[in-house]
């Protein structure tokens, strides 16, 4: 069973830049991971920040991209807002047809 | 406008079976992958299950898999998951999403609003 990890909790200052991380708990994410993060907040459907790596799904913000660092892959969010203050969710291809997501990353802001 | 409307969520007893469905629009349905993606009250994302662009190639979650179809008919635009054998762990959240692209290893990026599943005695 892949597993895949997440930072459960983060916090920035409004303003800051913050970086999250997604990882595979045995081996390395690449771009053929075609990582993609997604933000969601209490009641609402998620919506699409980023997908294949870095690209910004339409309408997000520039603030937001995506890269891999290292063996895992990031969401970089600078000059962070209140209302980025949600949960962030990545999500991995593991072959095959199968896709898993990491466990969500509340982001704090404050 | 490309639009995702899930349906077909409400309460049923554990063992019993239901079929979501999601009815597309805006764009050219049978051109892009489809995925059922769900979420348990409280808890995180979970990719559930996806079908290709023809329907000829389909993959499943683990948690899931012998007991959920994922389905599609182009000709009606229109996504389906056949859920068989439910229990508590499966009530959430089911969300549609399309793809990016015609296969299954392309990642998903436009969502609907969801259905609601309830599994309860």
């Amino acid at each position: 069973q892949t597993v895949v990890t997440q930072e459960p909790s983060f916090s920035v200052s409004p303003g800051g830049t913050v970086t999250l991380t997604c990882g595979f708990s045995s081996g390395s994410v690449s771009t053929s991971s075609y990582p993609s993060w997604f933000q969601q907040t209490p009641g609402q459907a998620p919506r699409t920040l980023i997908y294949n790596t870095n690209t910004r799904s339409s309408g997000v913000p520039d603030r937001f991209s995506g890269s891999i660092l290292g063996n895992k892959a990031a969401l970089t969010i600078t000059g962070a807002q209140a209302d980025d203050e949600s949960h962030y969710y990545c999500l991995l291809y593991v072959g095959r047809g199968i896709w898993v997501f990491g466990g969500g990353t509340k982001l704090t802001v404050l | 406008e490309v639009q995702l409307v899930e349906s077909g969520g409400r309460w049923v007893q554990p063992g019993t079976s239901l079929r979501l469905s999601c009815a597309a629009s805006g764009f050219t349905f049978d051109d892009y992958a489809m995925h059922w993606v769900r979420q348990a009250p409280g808890k995180g994302l979970e990719w559930v299950a996806g079908v290709s662009w023809k329907g000829g190639s389909r993959a499943y979650a683990d948690s899931i898999k012998a007991r959920f179809i994922i389905s599609r008919d182009n000709a009606k635009n229109s996504l389906y998951l056949q859920m068989n054998s439910l229990t508590p762990d499966d009530m959430g959240f089911y969300y549609c999403a399309k793809g990016v692209g015609s296969t299954w290893d392309d990642v998903f990026h436009i969502w609907g609003q969801g259905t609601k599943v309830t599994v309860f005695s």
